[in-house]
């Protein structure tokens, strides 16, 4: 599709279960990155794949964070014994070569609650 | 020491002044530049960006990029008070793309 797909758009889950977020990236494009924006403005990188390989994993927590992008399906991000800090809006964005000089097109997020 | 720094404000303006942004990064090497806006609630949204030294205008735009300094702002002329946003400053240094945590501007009619 002309833009990246985000769902679900809202996610409730209770502290300990299981979270699953989507990501179609844009047509074309082989790069998908995962921010976390906990506060307002603090974005922070997480995870990025080129194509279906991880392309730079060293935002992801390592204990209960995972992701995937495999082929002709929509990029997962996973969240495991989910915590009340996990609450935060997950964007993910696509870039149609890798990060050097390409800019990257946003979805419209997923807000986590965690209660 | 972050990566990629920016004045979190609030920055208030006079709708039709000049709202000037500013944003330093750490890393000599970074590549390109990008200015994002995100409207409260939404996503980001590329708005500008810049990879050489000087300034790049597009229609109210201007980002302006001095890598011996390492800096780069974004003007906005003839500020409106729809252009009332938080405006992200993102970083390519080749190896990663780091944002800045935004500055939070308001147009005031």
């Amino acid at each position: 599709g002309e833009e990246v797909a985000q769902t679900p758009k809202h996610l409730v889950r209770g502290e300990g279960q299981k979270a699953k977020l989507y990501c179609a990236p844009i047509k074309g494009h082989s790069y998908v990155f995962w921010y976390q924006q906990v506060l307002k403005n603090e974005f922070k990188f997480l995870i990025s794949f080129q194509n279906e390989n991880v392309f730079d994993e060293t935002g992801m927590p390592k204990e209960r964070f995972s992701a995937k992008c495999l082929p002709n399906s929509p990029c997962s991000l996973e969240i495991q014994a989910t915590k009340l800090e996990d609450s935060a809006v997950y964007f993910c964005a696509s870039s149609q070569e890798g990060q050097r000089n390409q800019p990257q097109h946003f979805g419209d997020g997923t807000r986590l609650s965690i209660l | 020491q972050k990566e990629v720094e920016q004045n979190s404000g609030p920055l208030s303006v006079p709708e039709g002044a000049i709202a000037s942004l500013n944003c330093t990064y750490s890393d000599r090497g970074s590549q390109s530049f990008f200015w994002y806006r995100q409207y409260s609630g939404k996503s980001p949204e590329l708005i500008m960006f810049i990879y050489s030294n000087g300034d790049k205008e597009d229609g109210r735009f201007t980002a302006q990029l001095n890598k011996a300094s390492q800096y780069v702002s974004l003007l906005i002329r003839d500020s409106q008070p729809s252009d009332s946003a938080t405006y992200l400053c993102a970083v390519n240094t080749g190896n990663q793309f780091y944002f800045g945590t935004g500055t939070s501007l308001t147009v005031i009619p």
